[in-house]
């Protein structure tokens, strides 16, 4: 059961534009929502996250939007750089209850120059 | 560096052979994970140790077994390898509850 749906698999954006990538999630008990951002051959690494108080959180030229009504957040990149090419995973879990991150399947984010 | 070390990095088993993978970390970490990356799949939780002496199935542990061995370490077994178990696997940390986790970069796997 894939708890989380993450789309689009891939995606193609140039410099200087707008990269979103969305997620869906059924477990409504769920209410802490980090993404990672992978580079090849690397592990994962804590992005940005969100709990569902707030609707949207920002760090620098990544916004996390949450919809919770809906069951869906997003990541926002802003004026995407080369160096923003890397697969990003979103992921949720149950906070204060000893995580056990469930992820989605990962966007693999390609910005040409 | 501080961080989650994984050893090896590469790795090729016949089918029915054993081995185990090994992490360590070095940021006092109660809890520790062993996922699985496939494409196309995400990252799927094989098991997980919530504190010293404590392990967990999480959504796919056959053909798997943990140990953790004392804080720092957290070692997993593939008793009898299968093809099915070419991934990469990645271990992964926790401090306190509600903070991210850090990962180490990897061990890929092919059994042939």
């Amino acid at each position: 059961q894939q708890q989380v749906k993450q789309s689009p698999q891939s995606l193609i954006v140039q410099k200087g534009g707008i990269s979103i990538i969305n997620c869906a999630y059924e477990n409504t008990a769920f209410d802490y929502f980090p993404w990672y951002q992978q580079f090849p051959g690397k592990g994962p690494a804590l992005l940005i996250a969100i709990r569902p108080d707030v609707s949207e959180k920002k760090e620098g030229r990544f916004t996390i939007s949450f919809n919770k009504s809906a069951k869906q957040f997003s990541l926002h990149i802003m004026d995407s750089q080369p160096g923003d090419s890397a697969t990003y995973f979103c992921a949720a879990d149950i906070y204060n209850q000893g995580g056990k991150l469930i992820f989605g399947q990962g966007t693999e984010l390609s910005v040409k120059p | 560096n501080a961080g989650v070390t994984q050893t090896p990095k590469f790795q090729v088993l016949k089918t029915g052979q054993s081995m185990t993978l090994q992490c360590a970390q070095d940021m006092n970490h109660n809890s520790m994970y062993w996922y699985r990356q496939d494409p196309g799949m995400g990252l799927r939780l094989i098991y997980y140790s919530a504190s010293e002496g404590t392990t967990d199935k999480g959504e796919v542990p056959n053909g798997y077994n943990v140990s953790r061995l004392n804080k720092r370490e957290f070692s997993l077994r593939l008793e009898s390898a299968a093809p099915s178990q070419t991934s990469v696997y990645f271990c992964a940390g926790q401090g306190a509850l509600g903070y991210g986790y850090t990962f180490g970069s990897g061990t890929r796997l092919t059994v042939v």
